[in-house]
């Protein structure tokens, strides 16, 4: 069973900092992997999808790559700000027979705080 | 919501109630989710549906059910016999290659 973890759970950084989040899976037989951002009381959005055979892809200030053969996958944040504060989520979907429509595995979050 | 509209946005069951949940969307994708999330728990996958007539359970679909009479919609009953249906609902659509679309959100309390 695939299993997805988030280091850390929570984080607190002054504004204008770099920083990581981390996200490792056990099962490496993943289609993809997604980043997404959720702010209280709202739904999911899509921040950035890596396909399998991808080792990164860029949005604006934000990175992230994916180590396959690790299972593990790291989102950068580049000069945060306040308005990045929110909860990410990292989620996996497993390569089912080569279809992307299977379902998705996630971890539990990590909670951003950036202070001005 | 890129085309996902779930209501209503707050929804509250008595003890023994019957409710349900709506997602609608124009996207004209096949497969949709509803996932459940909790605090502390992450999303945990309740059902899913990849083709119209046909669904599968998730994680947890007990005290659940589901239709899929038309490709735009997908709703989902929490029925009484799920225990603590208290969580907030989120319905999504796969398009493929371009990955998951989640919707805006469900908050179901029991009073």
């Amino acid at each position: 069973k695939q299993e997805v973890t988030q280091i850390p759970a929570a984080l607190s950084v002054p504004e204008g900092e770099n920083l990581v989040l981390n996200c490792s899976f056990t099962d490496s037989a993943i289609y993809n992997l997604q980043w997404f951002r959720q702010d209280p009381g709202k739904g999911l959005t899509s921040l950035l999808l890596i396909q399998s055979s991808q080792r990164e892809q860029t949005s604006g200030r934000l990175n992230a790559s994916l180590d396959k053969s690790s299972g593990r996958s790291t989102l950068y944040i580049a000069a945060s700000q306040p308005g990045d504060s929110a909860t990410y989520l990292c989620a996996v979907l497993l390569n089912a027979g080569g279809t992307s429509y299977g379902k998705l595995t996630f971890g539990q979050g990590t909670i951003l705080t950036v202070h001005p | 919501d890129g085309g996902i509209t779930q209501s209503p946005k707050y929804l509250f069951r008595k003890e023994g109630q019957n409710v349900t949940l709506s997602c609608e969307q124009n996207l004209n994708h096949d497969a949709m989710y509803w996932y459940r999330q909790d605090p502390g728990q992450g999303l945990r996958l309740i059902y899913y549906s990849q083709i119209v007539n046909d669904f599968q359970k998730g994680d947890i679909a007990e005290g659940y059910s589901v239709s899929r009479e038309k490709k735009e919609s997908f709703p989902l009953t929490v029925t009484s016999a799920q225990k603590n249906p208290t969580a907030f609902y989120l319905c999504a659509i796969a398009q493929g290659a371009g990955g998951y679309t989640f919707g805006s959100g469900t908050r179901l309390t029991v009073v």
